[in-house]
């Protein structure tokens, strides 16, 4: 079963600076997708960035990038000049290549201190 | 486009009540999914759906079961209502293209069992 571990609970940043959030996975697919999505305190779950497995360049959009290391199984998220609007739960999931399963990590609280 | 639509979004049992959440996509997704998300935690799978008719159990199927009649609806229904089972659920749906997994979230349903 795969299974995806963000090992910062919480992780705080200023205003305008850079952050990266970790987190990694375990899993025999060759083929899968990578995401990392936000919940902010209204519960929403917002995706923010989507990778895919086969693709070796790491996807960007916006403020947000990822650095994906599909042989360590690493999939990080930087988040560059960081707004109080960034403020929120940040999840790293995993789809699998027939649509049985997203596996989400625990979570990453992200405070943005003015 | 309305998306994903959970009702209700609170709902407060008492122990050994049963209630049925409701959810429904109009995007034309074949899976769907029901999470949980206990306080603190990332979400965890209960059921899934790949299509009209199909349905499987994710990671914490128990004290709960759901039907797939309709491409459209998936509800979710509580039995004998446990205070265990307080959280907030999430259905979501996805389309698979083999290009595009991204999964959509509905607004969330907060139960409590008291």
């Amino acid at each position: 079963a795969q299974t995806v571990t963000q090992s910062q609970p919480e992780m705080s940043v200023q205003e305008a600076e850079t952050v990266t959030l970790s987190c990694t996975y375990d899993t025999s697919e060759s083929d899968y997708y990578l995401f990392w999505y936000k919940q902010p305190p209204s519960r929403q779950m917002i995706l923010v960035i989507r990778q895919e497995a086969y693709k070796q360049q790491n996807a960007t959009e916006n403020r947000f990038s990822v650095n994906f290391q599909k042989a360590a199984k690493s999939f990080s998220l930087k988040i560059s000049d960081s707004q109080l609007g960034d403020a929120a739960m940040y999840f790293c999931a995993y789809g699998d290549n027939y649509g049985q399963n997203f596996v989400f990590g625990p979570g990453t609280r992200l405070s943005v201190l003015p | 486009n309305a998306g994903v639509t959970q009702t209700p979004k609170f709902r407060i049992l008492k122990i050994g009540q049963s209630m049925t959440l409701q959810c429904t996509q109009d995007m034309n997704h074949n899976y769907m999914y029901w999470y949980r998300q206990d306080p603190g935690m990332g979400l965890k799978l209960i059921y899934y759906s790949v299509g009209a008719g199909i349905t499987d159990k994710g990671e914490v199927p128990n004290g709960y079961n759901v039907s797939r009649s309709t491409t459209e609806d998936f509800p979710l229904r509580l039995e004998l209502a446990a205070p265990s089972q307080t959280s907030v659920y999430f259905c979501a749906s996805s389309y698979r293209t083999g290009l595009n997994t991204e999964a959509f979230f509905g607004q969330g349903t907060r139960l409590t069992v008291v």
